[in-house]
């Protein structure tokens, strides 16, 4: 168990809709960072926010957004589904931004079927 | 644009084998690059590597990084089917921003 938090599991969910992923860090962890991973792509770097601050952003569809709240948990909202958004969505945290640890824990993620 | 290319994409060995995974990178300001192992969902960290030469040593794991190359091989010696994983490669730019570029992964199984 890496610490890491994400609900829901799964969601299944029809094209148009909109969704709210959510992610509770490691106790202490500033950092959170969002990846999508589907079959043929791997990990890909959606965005991240350290201490309620976006800090860097990857390939994030407009239709796509993300938060860090004061509590340092974050959610990922995607909006005007597609069904190529159907991936397993990972959230993951680290004590401080990646260049101090490099290590990121990795929740369990979040799948995704748009149908 | 920064890139991590991996190969093979994936293996299949026999329990007791030794396999080297293969992570080549391309990326402004390099700061580090990274091994994770993926069995069912989450990845979980194994190295993280920042200077050329130095092996880094788990177990029957090790790896080391070719700063010159822009490589970096992840060894596993006397395989056993818990090894079997999709084996993920990354690299942290020094950059102003954070992001972490993950390879497709190398997907790794091991035959009894």
């Amino acid at each position: 168990d890496s610490g890491v938090t994400q609900t829901p599991k799964h969601l299944i969910t029809a094209t148009g809709q909109r969704v709210t992923l959510r992610c509770s860090p490691r106790s202490g962890d500033l950092s959170v960072y969002w990846y999508q991973q589907s079959l043929d792509q791997g990990l890909q770097f959606l965005i991240q926010y350290y201490n309620g601050e976006e800090r860097a952003k990857g390939n994030i569809l407009e239709r796509f957004s993300a938060q860090q709240f004061p509590d340092l948990h974050s959610e990922l909202n995607l909006s005007s589904l597609e069904l190529g958004d159907s991936a397993l969505y990972f959230c993951a945290s680290s004590p401080r931004t990646s260049g101090n640890t490099g290590e990121l824990f990795f929740g369990e993620g979040s799948r995704l079927t748009v149908l | 644009e920064d890139k991590v290319v991996q190969s093979p994409l994936s293996l299949v060995v026999h329990e007791g084998d030794t396999v080297t995974l293969n992570c080549s990178y391309e990326v402004t300001n390099f700061r580090s690059l990274l091994w994770y192992k993926q069995e069912k969902k989450a990845p979980t960290f194994l190295f993280m590597l920042t200077s050329s030469g130095i092996e880094k040593k788990s177990g029957r794991l090790s790896s080391i990084l070719d700063k010159k190359e822009l490589f970096s091989i992840l060894n596993i010696t006397a395989t056993q089917t818990g090894d079997s994983a999709v084996y993920l490669c990354a690299v942290s730019p020094m950059n102003r921003d954070d992001k972490i570029i993950f390879g497709k992964g190398t997907r790794l199984h091991i035959l009894p």
